[in-house]
This record gives structure tokens, sequence and C-alpha cells, in this order.
């Protein structure tokens, strides 16, 4: 069964440095990945998702990830981190289609 | 174009009552999902319509849960008695197509549910 892990419940980055969120999946096939947003008191909004067409995606909001299938990784990046940025982020795969969630990545911007 | 629209925002039961949750899918969505997240966990899937039918009901959590889907619009997901475990958030979501699970998934804000 599919299923992914997100590393680090809560990451705490400074304003404009780089944000790296990581995101394992386990996949007997060829894995759909999504990210998802959160902002406080709104639903989940989707940053970027990867159907094979190609190996690194870009998103909205300047973020970007990288699969990797070496790794069974598909770590979210974003260079310069924003205030605007704070909020929780869920991995996600798709499995009998339907998404199967990581646990979240609640992700703080220092000023 | 309007999103997913769940109501009510938030709900707080006594255990044993029964509460109701609608969502309003975008215009056109035939598929339909709702999931849920306790607090601590991940989120997890209930189940998915495919206009008023039930395509996976695999997620639902026993048969205090009773979910519709009238005339393949709205649902509503009824939780009859409640229970404590039942706390949660109860999210909604909609999209054109499924293809196997591909398409994207637009969700509403969520249902804050707290049993008392």
């Amino acid at each position: 069964a599919q299923s992914v892990t997100q590393l680090g419940s809560h990451v705490s980055v400074s304003e404009g440095a780089l944000v790296l969120l990581r995101c394992n999946y386990s996949s007997s096939v060829p894995p759909y990945l999504f990210w998802y947003v959160q902002y406080p008191n709104q639903g989940l909004q989707l940053l970027l998702k990867y159907t094979s067409a190609a190996t690194l995606v870009k998103g909205i909001n300047g973020f970007e990830a990288e699969f990797k299938k070496s790794e069974t990784s598909f770590h979210l990046t974003k260079p310069s981190a924003h205030m605007s940025d704070a909020a929780e982020y869920f991995c996600a795969v798709v499995s009998g289609g339907k998404l199967i969630f990581g646990q979240g990545t609640e992700l703080s911007v220092k000023p | 174009e309007a999103g997913v629209t769940q109501f009510p925002s938030h709900s707080v039961i006594e255990k044993g009552q029964t509460v109701t949750l609608r969502c309003d899918p975008i215009s056109g969505h035939d598929n339909l999902y709702w999931y849920r997240r306790v607090m601590g966990k991940e989120i997890k899937f209930l189940l998915h319509f495919v206009k008023e039918s039930k395509q996976d009901e695999s997620g639902m959590p026993n048969n205090r849960f009773l979910a519709e889907r009238t005339g393949g619009t709205y649902s509503t997901l009824k939780v009859q008695p409640a229970e404590l475990e039942d706390s949660g958030v109860y999210f909604c979501a909609s999209s054109q197509f499924n293809r196997g699970g591909t398409d994207t998934q637009y969700f509403g804000p969520g249902t804050r549910l707290t049993v008392l």
C-alpha cells in the first residue's frame, strides 16, 4: 500500500532563509504525489503535483519539489521564506483513487 | 467561481447527540470526497462519491457515520450517535474527474467537530 512520511512536525526558519520540507513515499507503482498547504482558518490549497511529466515541479508562491525515485523522496523547497509562508504543509500520494496524507509539517517563519 | 463550501464551520455537541455536516462541491464536479483529521493525526480518507453513488466508502469508521449525496449535488455526513473520538476536522473535497485519483481535489475549509 502507498504511504507518505513527512519528517519533522514543526520546522522553523528565518525570513529570507531556505525552506525545506521533507516527504518520503512508499509505493509499489509509479506514484502521483501532491503538496497541499493549509493557511490558518482556511482549507487545503494545492501547491503542486507530480504526475510523472517532469521530475522538477514548480508550484504556486515560489515553491517547487523534486521527485527523486532513487531516494523515494518528494521534498518541497522555496529559496527564500516569507512571513506569509507560515502554514501547515501536507504531502500526499494517490492510492486507489484517493489521497493518502502524511502527518503534516507546521512551518514557522521568524522575522 | 465558488469553491467548496462546508457548513457549519464549527459544531460542539454532547456525546450521544446527532450532528449533520454539509458540503457543497464546486459546480459541475461529479466527484466528492470526505476526509477527517483527528487531532494530532494525519488527514484520513472517509469516502468518495461519483455523482450520487458511493464509489468507495472504505474509510468510514463504523455504522454511526452515514453519508449521502442526494441528486449528485451537495452531500451530508451524519454522525449518530456521536462519540468523543469523533472529534476532529472534517474536510470535503471535489474534483471534476477522478482518473485513478490523479485529478486535483479542491478542498473546503473544513468543519471542526467537538464532542463533549
